[in-house]
């Protein structure tokens, strides 16, 4: 079993609609949690990042994390063609030890169609 | 403002081959990594750096070599190249650690073993 899941999509939205993608881990030590976009063949740029548990808004993005559910979303509201890309999340265990490595979820694809 | 910058973009290598990733960034960065990024596998961690001179493995090093003599740069070496090393690959780097200010990707470069 992957420590981190993601459901790869893909998914296909009407502009304006409200997106919800979803990241599940195993690891209960986790505490960072990171929202990447990457658009079609470009690198991944961070969107954004929580640590702990709770909200954080940025605009339309909205992260979520539930701790105890071992779940953390993203929403994107009022969705744009522009945002049509690959969302991959990330976490990583702060007192892991040494230097604190990034896992990955594998990406939802994303399409937002005028 | 370059940021991290790979070359080549692209390359097609034969079985038994080696070749260098090249990677530099610009931003005085202590971080750096190398990813292998397939198809539903998410970013897989290759080889670390937490500064000049100190590198480590990640999830996959197996068939990679790295260096940092200089804090701008951190190629990636590819000893004898396998069909099983067809990916994409991102370098990445981090002013204070990944989990702490996340990564900024280079635009990848795209391998073909045949």
């Amino acid at each position: 079993q992957k420590e981190v899941e993601q459901d790869p999509g893909p998914l296909s939205v009407p502009e304006g609609a409200i997106v919800s993608l979803n990241c599940t881990y195993s690891n209960s030590a986790f505490q960072y949690f990171m929202w990447y976009r990457q658009y079609s063949r470009k690198g991944p740029e961070l969107l954004m990042y929580t640590y702990s548990s709770g909200n954080k808004e940025d605009g339309r993005f909205t992260a979520q994390v539930d701790k105890s559910s071992k779940y953390i979303s993203l929403f994107i509201r009022d969705s744009q063609p522009s945002d049509s890309a690959t969302y991959l999340c990330a976490m990583s265990n702060r007192f892991s030890g040494g230097y604190n490595k990034l896992i990955f979820g594998a990406g939802t694809r994303l399409a937002v169609h005028p | 403002n370059a940021g991290v910058t790979q070359t080549p973009k692209f390359q097609v290598l034969k079985t038994g081959q080696s070749m260098t990733l090249q990677c530099a960034q610009d931003m005085n960065h202590e971080y750096m990594s190398w990813y292998r990024q397939d198809p539903g596998m998410g970013l897989r961690l290759i080889h670390y750096s937490v500064g000049a001179g100190i590198t480590d493995q990640g999830e996959v090093p197996n068939g990679y070599n790295v260096s940092r003599s200089t804090t701008e740069d951190f190629p990636l070496r590819l000893l004898s190249a396998a069909p099983s090393q067809t990916s994409v690959y991102f370098c990445a780097s981090s002013r204070g650690g990944p989990d702490n200010y996340g990564y900024t990707f280079g635009s990848g470069t795209r391998l073909t073993v045949v």
